[in-house]
């Protein structure tokens, strides 16, 4: 599997503050991708990266932007964050090799 | 555009019984197939992936899934249901291009009972 990790694994904050979630990957894989999990809705994706500098919108892109200056590293941030943002987000990473995706262990964000 | 569809949201079997979990997908293109299992408070971890080579294709802990074009599904089977598989379940969907983005299912939440 691929060495992925996120930090923090849990956070609390406060409604309207910024949060920026980390994604550090070790495999050099190209694309990176952050996911949020909420019931019944399965992961649902919120912008992916394929390369350095180069990234684009997922699904529920709203209110969340990301960057990615090194291969290794995806941050994901939330400018101001709401209530509906409380989550479990999950980041992954893909090899190009066997198109597969591989994930972190996630991190849980409660907007108070 | 590309959809899946995983039919139950909660499926229950005794220790030792058939596991049988469902999905359908939509894809305009030909698909790839992934199931991923998700243990308590940890990431996704793959079981197993389909990407149109043989149609049969099995994975880890003793699970498979057949691709069956026809009807337009990939469900996941293991013949003998054990404590340690119960788990929450995700099918997806990706194709290549678009940046590879896979499209997960709502999840099936697998409970074994003694």
């Amino acid at each position: 599997d691929a060495g992925i990790t996120q930090s923090p694994r849990h956070k609390v904050t406060e409604t309207g503050t910024p949060v920026t979630l980390r994604c550090h990957q070790t495999e050099n894989h190209r694309y990176m991708y952050w996911y949020r999990q909420d019931p019944g809705h399965g992961l649902r994706l919120i912008h992916y990266s394929y390369g350095v500098k180069d990234t684009d919108k997922g699904e529920v892109s709203d209110g969340y932007s990301v960057s990615r200056s090194k291969t290794e590293d995806f941050l994901l941030t939330l400018e101001s964050a709401t209530s509906s943002q409380t989550s479990v987000y999950f980041c992954a990473s893909r090899q190009d090799s066997t198109d597969t995706q591989y994930f972190g262990p996630g991190t849980r964000l409660t907007v108070l | 555009a590309q959809s899946v569809t995983q039919l139950g949201s909660h499926v229950s079997v005794s220790e030792g019984a058939l596991v049988l979990l469902r999905c359908n997908y939509s894809s305009s293109v030909p698909p790839y197939l992934f199931w991923y299992v998700q243990y308590p408070n940890q990431g996704l971890q793959l079981l197993l992936k389909y990407t149109s080579a043989a149609t049969l294709v099995k994975g880890i802990n003793g699970f498979e899934a057949e691709f069956k074009k026809s009807e337009t599904s990939f469900h996941l089977t293991k013949p003998s249901a054990h404590m340690s598989d119960a788990a929450e379940y995700f099918c997806a969907v990706s194709r290549t291009g678009g940046g590879n983005k896979l499209t997960f299912g709502t999840g099936t939440q697998l409970k074994v009972e003694l």
